[in-house]
C-alpha cells in the first residue's frame, strides 16, 4: 500500500494549457509538501500544509495554486503553463513540520510543456 | 544565509571500494539532518537521519554517516560500494526555529564502475 501517491506520473500538455496533480498519504502524517525538481536535480520546496493550513509559500508564482481538502490530501493546480514549468514534482508529508520525523516523497510526477 | 552544500557534484567509484559524500550546512538553530537517494525515475527514499544522541547514525543499505556540529558536517560513508548504489544522493536539513523548511542540498551523482 503506498504511502505517498501522486497522479498522474506523467503529464504532456502544451504552453497556455492548465493542469493538476493529485497527491494522497495514508501515513496519519499532519504536514504536506510540495517540491520542484529542474533538470539539474535541485529540489526546491514550494508550498507546505499543516493540517489543511498553508504554511509555507516560498516565492512561488500565483499561477501555482495548492489546495488541501483534508490532512491526507494536497493538490497542485498550475495554470497557464509556461515552457519553465517543465520539472519534476514531488508530494511528500511529514509529522510536525519534520521536527519530529523525515519526509516521506511520492514517486514524482514529471511535467513537460511543449 | 542558512545553506546546505554538497560540494561533491558527481563522484566516480569502483565496485567494492569505499564511497565518502560531504555535506556541510550553515545554520544557527539545532539542524535535524538526513541523507535520501534517488534512483532514476524515483522518489527520494531515506537512508538515514540524525536528530539527537550518538553522532555516528547507521542506515539503511550498509550506510552511516556521522554528524560533527564542530565542523558543521554530516558525510554519509559506505565501506563497500555495490553497482546498485549508482544513483543521486541528497543531504537535507531542516531546523528548529524553520518549522517545515526542508532544504536539500544540491545533490551528488555517484557512479559505480565494474
Amino acid at each position: 500500500d503506498t504511502a505517498v501517491s501522486q497522479t498522474p506520473k506523467y503529464l504532456v500538455t502544451q504552453m497556455g494549457n492548465d493542469k493538476s496533480i493529485k497527491c494522497e498519504q495514508n501515513l496519519g502524517h499532519d504536514t504536506m509538501y510540495w517540491y520542484k525538481q529542474d533538470s539539474k536535480k535541485f529540489l526546491k520546496i514550494m508550498f507546505s500544509y499543516n493540517n489543511k493550513e498553508l504554511i509555507i509559500n516560498e516565492t512561488v508564482p500565483n499561477r501555482f495554486s495548492p489546495k488541501s481538502p483534508d490532512k491526507a490530501h494536497l493538490n497542485l493546480h498550475i495554470n497557464s503553463l509556461e515552457l519553465g514549468d517543465s520539472a519534476v514534482y514531488f508530494c511528500a508529508s511529514s509529522r510536525a513540520g519534520g521536527l519530529t520525523g523525515e519526509l516521506f516523497f511520492g514517486e514524482g510526477s514529471r511535467l513537460t510543456v511543449l | 544565509a542558512q545553506s546546505v552544500t554538497q560540494p561533491d557534484i558527481h563522484i566516480t567509484v569502483s565496485e567494492g571500494a569505499s564511497l565518502e559524500l560531504r555535506c556541510n550546512y550553515s545554520y544557527g538553530a539545532t539542524p535535524y539532518l538526513f541523507w535520501y537517494v534517488q534512483s532514476p525515475g524515483q522518489g527520494l527514499q531515506l537512508l538515514l537521519k540524525y536528530f539527537s544522541g550518538d553522532t555516528l547514525v547507521q542506515g539503511i543499505k550498509g550506510f552511516e554517516a556521522e554528524f560533527k556540529r564542530s565542523q558543521s558536517s554530516f558525510n554519509l560513508r559506505k565501506p563497500s560500494v555495490h553497482w546498485s548504489d549508482a544513483a543521486e544522493y541528497f543531504c537535507a536539513v531542516v531546523v528548529t526555529d524553520s518549522w517545515g523548511k526542508f532544504q536539500f542540498g544540491a545533490g551528488t551523482q555517484v557512479v559505480v564502475t565494474p
